[in-house]
């Protein structure tokens, strides 16, 4: 076990939906990320947050948003859905220290 | 700027085998380099990781060396077994915080 945590862990939802996906870290954890993973596109960064902030942006679609709150769980706004949004959505959490990153188990999202 | 880039795969060994799977990277400044692996229908786990120049990383059998003077961190296995099919992930992080990570290799050992 990791220490993140992602709920869900599967989504079924039709296209043009909205969806909410939630993370997790690690207790003390400031830094999340979010990744999105599909087969054809390996691990896809998509945007990072710092203590509320954002940190930085990827490859993340003007139709995805994020926030982080105070109590520095966040999450991860997917609208207007489309069939190539389904993926796994990863949430991964640090430290702001020379060191690794703690993923959760990820949301299967599946767009019909 | 900063990226690894990592064996294609996928990859098939037989156990027992010797296992290699390249990853290179490019980055300003002095990263530190992990192997995540990926087992089916489950999350990235931190296999190994290195903070500086010449620093080995080991866990279950696997190991792999930061060699600044060649970019790269490749990732190496004297005897893979079944349980070791997954999928490989190398990655960067970099002085501002940021994690890249490859593409990804698929490992499959067959018995």
């Amino acid at each position: 076990d990791s220490g993140v945590t992602q709920t869900p862990k599967h989504l079924i939802t039709a296209t043009g939906q909205r969806v909410t996906l939630r993370c997790s870290p690690r207790s003390g954890d400031l830094s999340v990320y979010w990744y999105q993973q599909s087969l054809d596109q390996g691990l896809q960064f998509l945007i990072q947050y710092y203590n509320g902030e954002e940190r930085a942006k990827g490859n993340i679609l003007e139709r995805f948003s994020a926030q982080q709150f105070p109590d520095l769980h966040s999450e991860l706004n997917l609208s207007s859905l489309e069939l190539g949004d389904s993926a796994l959505y990863f949430c991964a959490s640090s430290v702001p220290l020379n060191t690794e990153a703690f993923f959760g188990q990820g949301t299967r999202l599946t767009v019909v | 700027g900063d990226s690894v880039t990592q064996m294609e795969g996928p990859v098939t060994l037989s156990e027992e085998a010797f296992l290699t799977i390249n990853c290179t990277y490019t980055a300003t400044g002095y990263p530190s380099l992990f192997w995540y692996v990926q087992y089916p229908g489950e999350g990235l786990q931190l296999l190994l990781k290195a903070t500086k120049a010449d620093d080995k990383g080991s866990n279950k059998g696997f190991e792999a060396t930061y060699r600044k003077e060649t970019t790269s961190f490749h990732l190496e296995k004297g005897s893979v077994q079944v349980s070791d099919s997954a999928v490989y992930f190398c990655a960067l992080r970099d002085t501002g915080n940021q994690f890249y990570f490859g593409t990804g290799t698929s490992l499959t050992v067959i018995p």
